[in-house]
């Protein structure tokens, strides 16, 4: 089955300053890849995906890359701030209809320091 | 738009007892639903997920099982649990998207 590796597990930044989060993943078969933000006791909320078509989507301050013959695809946030403190959980999907079997990461814990 | 229900919230349960967690959809048909279950400092699990009335498919072996009598309602249950059941569990719903998750439930097993 899939295994989607993640790093870092801990991640602290200046806000203000970039943030980088890096996913690998071993299925080439995989051709959806969500991002995931979850807060403290609260649901994971997708931020941001990108399909297998694509090698870069962006979103204001938010960008994923993706490079299909490495698999691996990353998570880029800009002029971080606070409120961008979460939990980050990469995913992918292999090939399936709509029937989104997502193997995630085990997350990135990001800190925002005002 | 749609929604996806979740409960409860939170439970404290005793080793040995039974469990039923709930979660329904409202807003679409026919959509794929999840159960999820993420542990202390973890990643997210997915344990079963179905396509359609009554077709459950189990990723991982457990003391979990899942049902879904009508299409657009996903329960887990187990009927002894064990300490190591406790987790946060997310029911999760996709059609043709990408999924969404619920509120979830804070299982705790003493």
């Amino acid at each position: 089955g899939e295994n989607v590796e993640q790093h870092p597990s801990t991640l602290s930044v200046q806000e203000g300053d970039s943030a980088v989060i890096k996913c690998t993943y071993s299925d080439s078969a995989s051709n959806y890849f969500p991002w995931y933000k979850q807060e403290l006791g609260k649901r994971p909320q997708l931020i941001i995906d990108i399909r297998s078509n694509v090698g870069e989507k962006k979103d204001q301050r938010i960008a994923v890359t993706l490079n299909k013959t490495a698999k691996h695809f990353s998570l880029h946030i800009t002029e971080t701030q606070p409120e961008d403190s979460a939990v980050y959980f990469c995913a992918a999907s292999p090939p399936g209809g709509s029937n989104y079997k997502l193997t995630f990461g085990k997350g990135t814990l990001l800190t925002v320091n005002p | 738009s749609q929604t996806i229900h979740q409960w409860p919230a939170t439970l404290v349960q005793p080793v040995g007892s039974p469990l039923s967690l709930e979660c329904t959809v409202e807003g679409t048909s026919n959509p794929n639903l999840y159960w999820y279950r993420q542990a202390a400092g973890r990643g997210l699990q997915l344990l079963f997920y179905s396509v359609g009335i009554g077709q459950i498919s189990s990723e991982v072996p457990q003391n979990l099982s899942a049902s879904r009598p009508q299409d657009r309602q996903f329960i887990l249950s187990s009927k002894k649990l064990l300490l190591s059941d406790s987790g946060f569990y997310l029911c999760a719903w996709s059609s043709g998207a990408r999924p969404t998750f619920g509120s979830g439930t804070r299982l705790t097993v003493v």
